[in-house]
């Protein structure tokens, strides 16, 4: 069965550093993945998803993360925090061997960036 | 061109009552998804409809169910209402034809069981 884990329940940064919000998941040969971020009382938005290609995929707002099919980990990540970025983050798996049709979530990450 | 939308978008019921949310997908999208997010954590699975059929079902007893009509909207209801029912659910549409899209959510419907 596809699952997504996320060991961090917050990370903490200062504006203007970078940040990493990890993601490991497990699926059996290749998945589809996806970050997305949820705003206090508001549904989710889609970030960025990695399908195939290029290990590295770029999404909105300056965020990018890095596909590690060994490691089997998916981290979000910014080269500059934002006060704004402060949100909550959530790690996502389809598993296209079982049709693809479901969407698995982590639990989510608090990030709290302090200006 | 309208987002996901989703009513009401709070509502009140006590233990054993029963509740019907609403969902209109995306314009041009024909998947509607459900999850249940309780506070402090990630979304849960609910059902996928397509079709006007329940293509796949997360792990939410028999007294989740749901429909979707021709015009793709989609209804959740729940009967026998528990405390833990208390969640905000979620409304996600896709395009059934692009297994590699994103979802689209809309802002959810908070359901509070007293």
């Amino acid at each position: 069965a596809q699952s997504v884990a996320q060991p961090e329940d917050q990370v903490n940064v200062a504006e203007g550093n970078p940040l990493t919000v990890k993601c490991t998941y497990s699926v059996s040969g290749n998945p589809y993945l996806f970050w997305y971020v949820q705003y206090p009382n508001r549904g989710l938005q889609f970030l960025l998803k990695y399908i195939t290609g290029d290990n590295l995929v770029k999404g909105s707002y300056g965020f990018e993360a890095e596909f590690n099919k060994s490691q089997t980990s998916f981290h979000l990540k910014k080269p500059s925090a934002l006060v704004s970025d402060s949100a909550l983050y959530f790690c996502a798996v389809r598993d296209p061997n079982t049709g693809g049709f479901k969407t698995i979530f982590g639990a989510g990450t608090r990030l709290f960036v302090k200006a | 061109d309208a987002g996901v939308t989703q009513s009401p978008t709070h509502l009140i019921k006590t233990r054993g009552q029963q509740v019907t949310l609403r969902c209109s997908p995306k314009s041009g999208h024909d998947t509607v998804s459900w999850y249940q997010q309780a506070l402090g954590q990630g979304p849960q699975f609910i059902f996928q409809y397509y079709e006007e059929e329940e293509r796949q079902r997360g792990n939410f007893p028999d007294r989740f169910s749901g429909h979707q009509f021709p015009n793709y909207s989609s209804e959740l209801n729940v009967n026998a209402l528990l405390l833990g029912d208390s969640a905000l659910y979620l409304c996600a549409s896709s395009l059934a034809g692009v297994r590699t899209g994103e979802l689209f959510f809309g802002e959810g419907s908070r359901l509070t069981v007293l």
